[in-house]
């Protein structure tokens, strides 16, 4: 597609449960991030890959969360034994490179029950 | 590292009226700035960006003006439409990366017919 996929849009998980988030990014584009978006929030900075290579992984909350881009292409964000604090939406955005925009996918809600 | 702040966190106009937002920045080496419009269930999307070696950047009814003395930048938005209701984030660089950004915390239009 032209735009980020990212997959599922909604995904509601027990506390304890294990998570997987998918990210399509624009053909192409080396880099890609992951933010989290509490409601009422900007998106707060997670990781960001330039190709396969994770480059940034200082805003991951805690060693439960965990980002691979194994080809430099799709991407997926795996959160181990959620907590309700996770819940949160997921927003992936690949980018062309340095001082260039950002394009979003529409991100995974994210409810830990 | 960047700090960005936003204001007004909200913001109601007739339709038809203009509105602006502000948004301040604290690093003088940042030098690109993204706009972005977020609508309900939706990823942000970018309406308008500036960089550091221009003042002001018009796009139809969508401008950005740039103080990078005063490490200033707003969106303006002029004879304002009920679609332009959303919340419009605006975004500074990381110091010292040029991909990965700092977002405002906001603003949630809303456009009165």
């Amino acid at each position: 597609g032209a735009g980020v996929s990212q997959s599922p849009r909604y995904k509601v998980a027990k506390r304890g449960q294990d998570v997987a988030l998918r990210c399509d990014p624009i053909s192409g584009h080396v880099s890609l991030f992951w933010y989290q978006q509490a409601l009422g929030q900007g998106p707060e900075f997670l990781t960001y890959f330039q190709n396969e290579a994770q480059l940034d992984k200082s805003g991951l909350p805690s060693d439960r969360f965990f980002a691979e881009r194994p080809e430099g292409s799709v991407s997926t964000l795996k959160i181990q034994r959620t907590q309700q604090e996770d819940s949160a939406v997921y927003l992936c955005a690949s980018s062309q490179g340095r001082n260039s925009p950002l394009h979003f996918g529409n991100g995974t809600r994210l409810t830990v029950t | 590292g960047e700090n960005v702040e936003q204001h007004p966190s909200t913001l109601s106009v007739q339709e038809g009226d203009s509105a602006v937002i502000k948004c301040t920045y604290s690093d003088s080496a940042s030098n690109y700035f993204p706009w972005y419009k977020q609508e309900l269930g939706k990823g942000p999307q970018l309406i308008i960006d500036i960089r550091s070696n221009v003042g002001e950047k018009k796009d139809q009814r969508i401008a950005v003006t740039l103080n990078k003395t005063a490490k200033h930048f707003s969106l303006h938005i002029t004879e304002t439409q009920p679609e332009d209701s959303a919340v419009y984030f605006c975004a500074a660089p990381k110091t010292n990366t040029g991909n990965q950004f700092y977002f405002g915390t906001g603003t949630s239009l809303t456009v009165i017919p």
